[in-house]
């Protein structure tokens, strides 16, 4: 059964480094996101993605982070200039079209020191 | 504004006895999807249902049940003879489907802990 797939499972930086979370979609699916889910806390929608553009973002998702298909198959998130509230673990998920379902990848946890 | 309570925080119960999450939303769309997600201790986000608002229609699919009512806006998840390996956090979420690549928004969560 295809799956979401993401790398690293987890990444520790340094507080003020870039870092770069991937995701491999399901090959057929053309809507992607990003969530973030602070730990023991809610997932919070950070960013959506259709046709190589950016179709809804939240308040969380700031000039600080970045989204990009660079290739047919990867969708990344770039975080700039992490600070110690970004430690989290951030999901990518992808669905069909704009009303299916999104399926989740295993997430990467991301750790700010 | 889109919101889902899911006012049960923590459940404990012993195996084999039936419990019943509850998931209440808000939203002004007449168009919207609910959903549940289970996330188990290793983490990830396991998709479990999914309804459209025009879908009253209760879903059975093995020891899991789900009871739309619109007019009380819940969506409350029951799993009957529960076992072991129930024990996860399960999310409920909402999306109004209102625009292209629409955001979840997911309630709080319920951690479910399944005794033997």
């Amino acid at each position: 059964e295809p799956e979401v797939t993401q790398t690293p499972s987890h990444q520790v930086t340094q507080m003020g480094q870039e870092v770069i979370l991937r995701c491999v979609p399901i090959s057929n699916h053309l809507y992607f996101y990003w969530y973030r889910q602070i730990l023991g806390q809610k997932v919070e929608f950070l960013v959506s993605f259709y046709n190589n553009e950016i179709s809804e973002k939240s308040e969380i998702f700031d000039d600080q982070f970045s989204v990009e298909r660079p290739d047919g198959s990867n969708f990344t998130l770039k975080i700039r200039s992490t600070k110690l509230e970004d430690s989290a673990m951030y999901f990518c998920a992808s669905s069909e079209g704009w009303r299916d379902t999104q399926y989740f990848g295993p997430g990467t946890r991301l750790t700010v020191l | 504004a889109q919101k889902v309570t899911q006012a049960q925080t923590e459940i404990s119960v012993v195996e084999k006895e039936d419990v019943t999450l509850d998931c209440v939303y808000e939203t002004r769309d007449t168009t919207y999807y609910l959903f549940w997600y289970k996330q188990p201790p290793s983490g990830e986000l396991v998709f479990l249902i999914r309804r459209n608002s025009f879908d009253e229609q209760n879903e059975i699919s093995g020891r899991y049940s789900w009871n739309f009512q619109k007019s009380t806006s819940s969506f409350n998840f029951t799993i009957t003879a529960s076992q072991v390996v129930d024990s996860a956090v399960y999310f409920c979420a909402l999306s109004e489907a209102n625009q292209a690549g629409t955001a979840l928004i997911f309630g709080k969560g319920t951690t479910l802990s399944v005794s033997s």
